[in-house]
């Protein structure tokens, strides 16, 4: 079946340290996004990718980097630059059309201690 | 940029009717999506609307009115089940952006 997977579903790191988390797709979509949410917060996009080898930033991208290698994979990194990285991080794909919306992955909540 | 407003929170009695509205302000408009979302767990898709009018799935229906900048969906029947959050979200050219949700409690 087709989807997209975020591994792991939680995880627990020190201040101060690089952390990334892994988002794989095999919906053959062109186009993927990192969110961040916090309790009582909206969807707050991070980065996104339309296509291979190519990103942008989006709303709140500061201590935060990705890769676009391949159409499957969009990795993203918290870095110990980002102040407050503990929240639920959600990665979405989806195609060119218009009209279709995200498919999105289960979420990975980070924890930093 | 886009600004994208929704109630904070509803309640509502199971089998009744419950609507949650959606204003918006947006520098480009390709859409209006709703998703559902349970506590810790990923937004799932219910509607789109990209033109003007009322869009019906089942125990759902979305409106949309783009002079207005307004949506609302409407939720029928309510079940326990339907407790849940609801986000609106508007697309640009590029990315779906998202309002802070509506958290709808099913009471029995």
């Amino acid at each position: 079946d087709g989807g997209i997977t975020q591994s792991p579903k939680y995880l627990f790191r020190k201040e101060g340290q690089n952390v990334t988390l892994s988002c794989e797709q095999n919906l053959n979509h062109d186009a993927m996004y990192w969110y961040r949410q916090d309790p009582g917060q909206g969807l707050r996009l991070i980065y996104y990718s339309q296509i291979v080898n190519d990103f942008q930033k989006g709303d709140i991208a500061e201590g935060y980097s990705v890769s676009r290698e391949k159409k499957e994979s969009f990795p993203l990194t918290v870095t110990s630059a980002q102040k407050n990285p503990t929240a639920f991080y959600l990665c979405a794909s989806g195609p060119k059309k218009q009209n279709y919306g995200y498919t999105f992955g289960s979420g990975t909540r980070l924890t930093v201690v | 940029g886009q600004n994208i407003d929704q109630p904070t929170e509803m309640t509502a009695t199971e089998g009744a009717i419950v609507q949650i509205n959606c204003t918006y302000q947006t520098s480009g408009f390709n859409g209006l999506f709703w998703y559902q979302q349970h506590a810790g767990e990923a937004p799932t898709f219910l509607s789109y609307n990209v033109l003007d009018g009322l869009e019906e799935k089942g125990r759902f229906s979305s409106f949309l009115s783009r002079s207005k900048g307004y949506s609302y969906l409407l939720l029928k029947e309510l079940q326990m089940k339907d407790s849940a959050s609801y986000l609106c979200a508007v697309k640009d050219d590029y990315k779906l952006s998202f309002g802070a949700g509506t958290t709808v409690t099913v009471r029995a």
